[in-house]
């Protein structure tokens, strides 16, 4: 069975500009979460979705934005991009059920210059 | 205080030892707990998750006090590809985001 997909695996931008990164969650899964890593942390919440409905936001800025499609994928969105905003950005697929049980796809190594 | 506080490590090990680590939390009202483990440059994957009853899987062994709000996870046997970062997480109640500790980093030498 396919895991949870993440594009693009790698990606570098500069200060000011705009980027959109894409996950496709587990066949079955209606709930995609969005996680943001900085070296030495432990993964934080941004957002999650769940049958393209808003469920949760972390304390991230209104620079950040994410929605849901019908078949479950989901984007996330940063706008005028910060040096601070390099991080591994995670995408988590779950049933969406009361198990919370989430995995996680590779990443997209995002690099602010 | 962090929501998640986890000794960051590293545990220098030698093969075929037992390693604990420990875990705490600030949320009492938090209903689900897991242990991550996260190699180099890789994404997260899902230990185990954490029952008040507690459970094992295979060398793994998780443990969960609710009311010193403290969990552990226990490696027997330890192996040279069980080195990783060891991240504890917990899920509040009522919310479906998962709150990570810093991880603790294992490394088991031969």
């Amino acid at each position: 069975d396919a895991g949870v997909t993440q594009s693009p695996t790698h990606l570098i931008k500069t200060r000011g500009q705009h980027v959109t990164l894409r996950c496709s969650p587990i066949s079955g899964h209606k709930s995609v979460s969005w996680y943001q890593q900085v070296l030495g942390q432990g993964p934080q919440f941004i957002f999650q979705y769940y049958e393209k409905e808003e469920r949760g936001r972390g304390n991230f800025p209104d620079r950040f934005s994410a929605r849901q499609f019908p078949n479950y994928s989901s984007e996330l969105n940063v706008n005028a991009l910060l040096l601070g905003d390099s991080a591994l950005y995670l995408c988590a697929s779950s049933t969406g059920d009361t198990t919370y049980e989430q995995y996680f796809g590779p990443g997209t190594r995002l690099t602010v210059t | 205080r962090k929501e998640v506080e986890q000794d960051p490590g590293p545990f220098n090990v030698p093969e075929g030892a037992t390693v604990a680590f420990n875990c705490t939390y600030s949320n009492s009202a938090s209903q689900s707990f897991f242990w991550y483990r996260q190699d180099c440059r890789k994404e997260p994957k899902l230990l185990m998750s954490v029952y008040s009853s507690g459970n094992e899987d295979g060398r793994f062994t998780a443990q969960l006090n609710r009311a010193s709000q403290y969990i552990s996870l226990l490696i027997r046997d330890s192996k040279l590809s069980d080195s990783a970062t060891y991240l504890c997480v917990v899920n509040p109640w009522t919310t479906d985001k998962l709150i990570f500790g810093t991880g603790t980093r294992l490394q088991v030498f031969p």
